[in-house]
């Protein structure tokens, strides 16, 4: 069974630096792109980004260009997403997800708070 | 970027009716069109994939058509269950896109 278990949620700063992680099981973690969605309260989804686990290579949406970084660890099957300077309006809950093309596994999400 | 525009943004219907959400593309995608359900406080799910093609485990009250700028998701015979949030996404180019999703509440 495909799993994609995220880290917990979050609480920080206006400034603060975050990386968030999403652990995969059940597959050949390199086989499959990862991607990070993002869900602002009460709003629809948005893709932010992905990562070919094989080789590390990342596209980004330009709405999320040089304000996040998706990183992967093949050697732990295991994806990130990271902020170094987090704002108010980051606040939300991201997603991983991955499938071929069309995305069929999802893990639980990550609520990230940004409040002073 | 490609933009995804689904009709209706929320509807408000009663069991056993049929529903049908639009997903248009801003420009060609061919049948790379999934959509998929939200249920509040859940994370997506998948229910159809490549415009048509069916899903193991999504029941088969749930079907897709379409290709190159317009879809649909029909939903036959409405469940009480089905109340969700329902999204298109785009995967024919980067970056990939998700329509603004629609709503429906059961009466």
């Amino acid at each position: 069974e495909v799993q994609l278990v995220q880290s917990g949620a979050e609480v920080k700063k206006p400034g603060e630096s975050l990386r968030i992680s999403c652990e995969t099981s059940g597959y050949t973690f390199i086989s499959y792109w990862i991607s990070w969605v993002r869900q602002m309260p009460g709003k629809g989804l948005e893709w932010m980004g992905r990562i070919d686990p094989s080789d590390s290579y990342t596209n980004y949406s330009p709405s999320f260009q040089g304000h996040v970084t998706i990183t992967a660890d093949k050697s732990i099957s295991t994806a990130y997403l990271q902020w170094s300077s987090l704002k108010a309006s980051d606040t939300a809950m991201y997603y991983c997800t991955t499938g071929s093309g069309w995305f069929d596994s999802w893990g639980q999400g990550t609520l990230v708070t940004v409040s002073s | 970027e490609i933009v995804l525009t689904q009709s209706p943004d929320f509807q408000s219907v009663t069991p056993k009716e049929k529903v049908t959400i639009t997903c248009r593309a801003s420009q060609y995608i061919g049948s790379s069109l999934h959509w998929y359900q939200q249920k509040p406080d859940q994370s997506p799910k998948l229910l159809i994939k490549y415009a048509s093609q069916s899903v193991s485990g999504v029941p088969s009250r749930f079907s897709g058509s379409g290709s190159g700028t317009d879809f649909t998701l029909t939903i036959n015979s409405l469940e009480a269950e089905d109340a969700a949030a329902y999204y298109c996404h785009q995967s024919s180019s980067l970056p990939n896109t998700f329509g603004q999703g629609t709503k429906l509440q059961i009466k």
